[in-house]
């Protein structure tokens, strides 16, 4: 069965620097995609960054981009710039080819001014 | 487009009590899904739906049963609350696609509480 792993149940970085949330996961197929979605206090999900497992490429987002490791089964989000609006929790998800769609079980960020 | 909405917003069910929460998207997507978060657990998949007349356990499926009689609706019933259904509920839809990454497109969620 497919898993992931969110190692970091919390986090803090200072306002303006550089954070990088860990994220792994466990699955046989070749062909899949990796998310990461932000939850803010008002509970909605919003799609920060998505990857396909095909692509080379590390996907960017403006200041969210990711380091997605395909031998290591590794998807790494990293904020840079941090600003006090991207506190939130954070969740890793692997969607594969039967779509079936697997969450971590989170990690919350702080932004400290 | 009011995208993905969820009924209602938040419920009190008393044990063995049954209820529908409803779910419902207005962007002709094919695939949808419910979810169940509870603390320090992330989402957990309950039920998803590849269309209309099609749908399949996740992760979690005891205790919840679906159906998708039509492309826009997707509801969630519960045949006998149980205090460990206590969570909160999302819905969530996107499109699917050979080799494409849809994004879902998540509800606003159902707090449930069953005492």
């Amino acid at each position: 069965a497919q898993t992931v792993t969110q190692s970091q149940p919390e986090m803090s970085v200072q306002e303006a620097e550089t954070v990088t949330l860990s994220c792994t996961y466990d699955t046989s197929e070749s062909d899949y995609y990796l998310f990461w979605y932000k939850q803010p206090p008002s509970r909605q999900m919003i799609l920060v960054i998505r990857q396909e497992a095909y692509k080379q490429q590390n996907a960017t987002e403006n200041r969210f981009s990711v380091n997605f490791q395909k031998a290591a089964k590794s998807f790494s989000l990293k904020i840079s710039d941090s600003q006090l609006g991207d506190a939130a929790m954070y969740f890793c998800a692997y969607r594969s080819p039967d779509d079936k769609i697997i969450f971590g079980k989170g990690t919350r960020l702080h932004i400290l001014p | 487009n009011a995208g993905v909405t969820q009924t209602p917003k938040f419920q009190v069910l008393k044990t063995g009590q049954s209820m529908t929460l409803q779910c419902a998207q207005d962007m002709n997507h094919e695939y949808m899904s419910w979810y169940r978060q509870d603390p320090g657990m992330g989402l957990r998949l309950i039920h998803y739906s590849v269309g209309a007349g099609i749908t399949d356990q996740g992760e979690v499926p005891n205790g919840y049963n679906v159906s998708r009689s039509t492309t826009e609706d997707f509801p969630l019933r519960l045949l006998s609350a149980a205090p460990s259904q206590t969570s909160v509920y999302f819905c969530a839809s996107s499109y699917l696609g050979q080799g494409v990454t849809y994004e879902q497109y998540f509800g606003p969620g159902t707090r449930l509480t069953v005492t």
